[in-house]
């Protein structure tokens, strides 16, 4: 979803090297959040965001922080890339607010590959 | 969130219905029924939701049996372009996030 921007699209780093995907929308939406995906897998959560000051952990948080700048803005850094960190990193956004029956729909970014080496 | 069970692939031939099954039998009475698709590493993209009622919009019809514990994915004229991973997933909406599972591989051939 073109409303919904990844910076950078691919990196490759080096491993101990820190290292920041950013996330932009301009949808307006309150909840945030980060993905990853592993080749041939499902997505898995790592932080997720419901407003400005409020951080919560995913499934898979250990080796990742996150940043919400701004309702727009959400940042996800890894502060010593590992080489098993090498995967393609979602951002999404949803309003809590929309939707006929209060249901809130997720929409995702076009990712952002990573490979740490 | 009640997990979901699908088959891990289906075929179907350009032009047919594609029928996407997904069992859920541990689903509680606020849990919707979401179902998502990826086509190769781009983002999932939402499709539709439903609670207990069939839903349909413009890509797709979901089907809801009564008692809850299962629904299929109907796209009613498929295409090569619906070549992707269709995810099932349930969940409490607003309040909770989306966890996905393996999804199926839908493969849509000439």
């Amino acid at each position: 979803d073109a409303d919904v921007t990844q910076t950078p699209r691919n990196r490759i780093t080096k491993t101990g090297k820190r290292i920041m995907l950013e996330c932009s929308q301009t949808k307006g939406h309150d909840r945030m959040y980060w993905y990853r995906q592993d080749p041939g897998l499902g997505l898995r959560l790592i932080y997720y965001s419901f407003d400005v000051k409020d951080i919560n952990k995913g499934e898979i948080s250990d080796g990742y922080s996150v940043s919400r700048q701004a309702q727009a803005k959400f940042s996800l850094s890894l502060e010593s890339a590992i080489p098993n960190q090498t995967a393609l990193y979602f951002c999404a956004t949803s309003d809590a607010g929309q939707g006929r029956d209060g249901g809130d729909t997720i929409y995702f970014g076009e990712g952002s590959w990573l490979t740490v080496v | 969130d009640a997990k979901t069970t699908q088959p891990p692939s289906m075929d179907c031939a350009e032009g047919r219905a594609a029928n996407l099954p997904c069992n859920h039998s541990t689903i509680s009475g606020n849990e919707y029924v979401y179902w998502y698709r990826q086509i190769h590493s781009q983002g999932p993209q939402y499709i539709i939701h439903g609670l207990k009622n069939n839903e349909t919009n413009e890509m797709a019809s979901l089907i809801i049996t009564e008692d809850r514990k299962s629904s299929t994915l109907i796209l009613p004229h498929a295409t090569l372009r619906d070549t992707a991973v269709y995810y099932c997933i349930v969940r409490v909406t607003r309040y909770s996030t989306l966890t996905f599972g393996k999804g199926t591989m839908l493969l849509v051939s000439p």
